[in-house]
């Protein structure tokens, strides 16, 4: 079944703790992204991904990492987790630069 | 910056009738649209998208319009169903980055709900 895989989906955590969100997609996409979901402000995307070893900064990357070292796996890396990344986060992968986005289940983050 | 916006919040529409959902949208240089639908838990589902060289484009039970002279986006559900409560996001492809970039931009979304 074509997917987009987000572990874990669910986190609490505490500031300044470094964390991993995996995102892992089966359909041989090249473009991946990460967003972040908030009540009134819909979905802003922080990184994007054309390709391997490729990455550049969406609306807002401040405080987020990202790596693409293979083509299936996009990890999202908060090095130092403050409250104000408490949200509900979505991975996403694509065929192509036109084409549609399939989304992963979301991660629901919460820094205490 | 440049920003993808919605008229209405949310929408309340009777079972079988048809449902139109508006977006604004600002940069004129955007080539992409896109439409999702996101029910509650879960990530945002695709519906249907158009590219800047059409005007119009039809999926199964919902159209696209696309006006660039006013910027305007929108889709139309036919006969709503209580399973197409949800809210809708339409989503444009900017520039900011070149023609091979992939940024994404949303808008904030409208809640659909469906009477029976």
């Amino acid at each position: 079944e074509a997917q987009v895989t987000q572990n874990p989906r669910y986190l609490i955590t505490v500031t300044g703790k470094k964390l991993t969100v995996t995102c892992s997609q089966n359909m041989n996409h090249e473009y991946m992204s990460w967003y972040r979901q908030d009540p009134g402000l819909g979905l802003r995307q922080i990184y994007y991904s054309m390709n391997v070893e490729v990455t550049d900064k969406g609306d807002v990357p401040e405080g987020y990492k990202v790596s693409r070292k293979e083509k299936r796996n996009f990890p999202l890396i908060l090095e130092s987790p403050s409250p104000n990344q408490t949200s509900l986060y979505f991975c996403a992968s694509s065929l192509g630069v036109n084409t549609e986005a399939f989304f992963g289940q979301g991660t629901r983050l919460t820094v205490v | 910056g440049e920003s993808v916006g919605l008229h209405l919040p949310t929408l309340s529409v009777q079972e079988g009738d048809n449902s139109i959902i508006n977006c604004a949208y600002s940069n004129s240089a955007s080539d992409y649209f896109i439409w999702y639908k996101q029910e509650s838990g879960k990530g945002p589902q695709f519906i249907i998208d158009i590219r800047s060289n059409m005007d119009k484009r039809q999926g199964q039970r919902v159209t696209v319009l696309l006006n660039k002279t006013v910027k305007h986006l929108s889709l139309q559900i036919a006969a709503t169903q209580p399973g197409d409560s949800a809210v809708y996001f339409c989503a444009e492809k900017g520039l900011s980055g070149g023609a091979g970039s992939y940024q994404l931009t949303f808008g904030k979304g409208t809640k659909l709900s469906v009477i029976p």
